[in-house]
C-alpha cells in the first residue's frame, strides 16, 4: 500500500530563510508525487506535480521539489520564506494516473518576522 | 467564475440527524471528489466520481452515500451522523475523465460538527 511520511507536523523559519519541507512517500512503482498547499479557512491548492519528467520540479510562488528515487523522498524547497507562505502544506502520491490520491499528514508552516 | 463551492460553511447535527452536503464546479470538469480532513491525518478520499453517472468508493466511504446530480454537481449525504464523523469535509474536481491524478481544485471546505 501506499503511504506518505511528512516529518515535522510543525515547521518555522525566519523571513527570508530557506524553507525545506520534508516527503517520504513509499509506492511497489514509480509514483506520481504532488505538493499541494492550504491557506488558513481555504481549500487546498496545488504547488507542483512530478509525472516521471525531469527530477526537478518547479511550481507557482518560487517553490520547487526534486525528485529522488533512491531516498524515496520529494522534498519541497524556497530559497526565500516570505510572510504570505505561512500555511499548512500536503504532500501527496499515486501509483497511476487511474489510481487514488494518498495525502501526507501535513506539516504547518510559519514564517517569523 | 466561482471555481468549486459547496455549502454549508458550518453545520452542528445532533447524533442520528442527516444531511446533504452540496458541491457544485462551473470549470466544465468532468471528474470530483469528496474528502475528509481530520488533524494529523492529511485529507482521505471518501467516494469520487469519475465521470457523470459514475461514483466509486474511496478509502473512507463508511456511512456516507454520492449523488452526481450532473456533470456540475456531486452532493455527499449522511444518512445517521456519527460523532465520528466531525470533520472538515472538501470538494474537488478535476478536468480529465478517470484521471486521479489530475490537477484537483478544491472548494473552502464544510466544518461539521456532531454532537
Amino acid at each position: 500500500a501506499q503511504s506518505v511520511t511528512q516529518l515535522g507536523s510543525h515547521v518555522s523559519v525566519s523571513e527570508g530563510a530557506l524553507v525545506l519541507l520534508r516527503c517520504n512517500y513509499s509506492s511497489s512503482v514509480p509514483p506520481y508525487l504532488f505538493w499541494y498547499v492550504q491557506y488558513p479557512n481555504q481549500g487546498l491548492q496545488l504547488l507542483l506535480k512530478y509525472t516521471s519528467a525531469a527530477t526537478l520540479v518547479k511550481g507557482i510562488n518560487g517553490f520547487e521539489a526534486e525528485f529522488k528515487k533512491s531516498e524515496t523522498s520529494f522534498h519541497l524547497t524556497k530559497p526565500s520564506a516570505h510572510m504570505s507562505d505561512a500555511a499548512e502544506y500536503f504532500c501527496a502520491v499515486s501509483r497511476a494516473s487511474y489510481d487514488k490520491v494518498i495525502f501526507g499528514p501535513g506539516t504547518s508552516l510559519s514564517v517569523i518576522p | 467564475n466561482a471555481g468549486v463551492t459547496q455549502t454549508p460553511k458550518f453545520q452542528v447535527l445532533k447524533t442520528g440527524q442527516s444531511m446533504t452536503l452540496q458541491c457544485a464546479q462551473d470549470m466544465n470538469h468532468n471528474s470530483m471528489y469528496w474528502y475528509r480532513q481530520d488533524p494529523g491525518m492529511g485529507l482521505r478520499l471518501i467516494y469520487y466520481s469519475a465521470s457523470e453517472g459514475t461514483t466509486d468508493k474511496g478509502e473512507v466511504p463508511n456511512g456516507y452515500n454520492v449523488s452526481r446530480l450532473n456533470k456540475r454537481e456531486f452532493s455527499l449525504r449522511l444518512e445517521s451522523a456519527a460523532p465520528s464523523q466531525t470533520s472538515v469535509y472538501f470538494c474537488a474536481s478535476s478536468e480529465v475523465t478517470g484521471s486521479l491524478t489530475d490537477t484537483q481544485y478544491f472548494g473552502p471546505g464544510t466544518r461539521l460538527t456532531v454532537l
